[in-house]
């Protein structure tokens, strides 16, 4: 079964801080990886791809991934109330067909 | 410019009404998606339409029917459904087939009487 698997949370972080998001996945033949954020009735956002081993930045938000160890995190620095929803990790292997993992719910308390 | 739209926003229907959703898209990409979403579950795929023919139908039942007019286009025929499948219903868009990221658009709240 090709499975991709996040903790569910909630995850709680103080306004400013650091949130770390995890994300495995179990099938080694995985080539792309995607991290979608969505608010509570809104459909899902893109918010960062990244395709190669290594950390990939944009704005406050930073991907790893580290295809040995079949995980993929997401960092969100200066987390800010905004910031709470569901993130969800995505993840492609050969073909077009996108696994979502259960998400985790982020809460960011002021 | 990533959007992709859906209409209707909201739709109510008995389970013997025949509706249909639709999408659009104007970015050019070749392949589209319908997802179906429960709540506080992630989106499951239902179909992908690459270069306007079916490519992946995730075993979907018939009272489920995709239809791609053209490749800006992408319709859902719905008919004879049942309460459970009262969901979000989810457009997505790539630029082709492959690793191109998807782009979904703000998806249509179904519920079924």
């Amino acid at each position: 079964q090709k499975e991709v698997e996040q903790n569910s949370g909630p995850l709680s972080v103080p306004e400013g801080a650091i949130a770390s998001l995890n994300c495995t996945y179990s099938d080694r033949g995985s080539q792309s990886f995607f991290w979608y954020r969505q608010y509570s009735g809104k459909s899902p956002e893109l918010i960062m791809s990244i395709y190669s081993n290594g950390d990939k930045e944009d704005g406050r938000f930073t991907a790893q991934l580290n295809k040995a160890s079949q995980y993929v995190s997401l960092l969100i620095r200066d987390s800010q109330p905004s910031d709470s929803a569901t993130y969800l990790c995505a993840v492609k292997a050969a073909g077009n067909k996108l696994t979502f993992g259960g998400g985790t719910r982020v809460l960011v308390k002021p | 410019d990533t959007e992709v739209t859906q209409t209707p926003k909201h739709l109510v229907m008995g389970m013997t009404n025949k509706k249909s959703l639709k999408c659009e898209q104007h970015m050019g990409h070749r392949a589209m998606y319908w997802y179906k979403q429960k709540a506080k579950k992630p989106p499951e795929l239902m179909f992908v339409y690459s270069y306007e023919k079916l490519s992946i139908n995730e075993s979907v039942p018939s009272r489920f029917s995709p239809e791609c007019p053209n490749s800006s286009l992408l319709n859902l025929h719905l008919h004879a459904l049942q309460p459970e499948d009262s969901a979000l219903y989810l457009c997505a868009s790539s630029q082709g087939d492959g690793a191109y990221e998807q782009y979904f658009g703000p998806g249509t709240r179904l519920t079924v009487t």
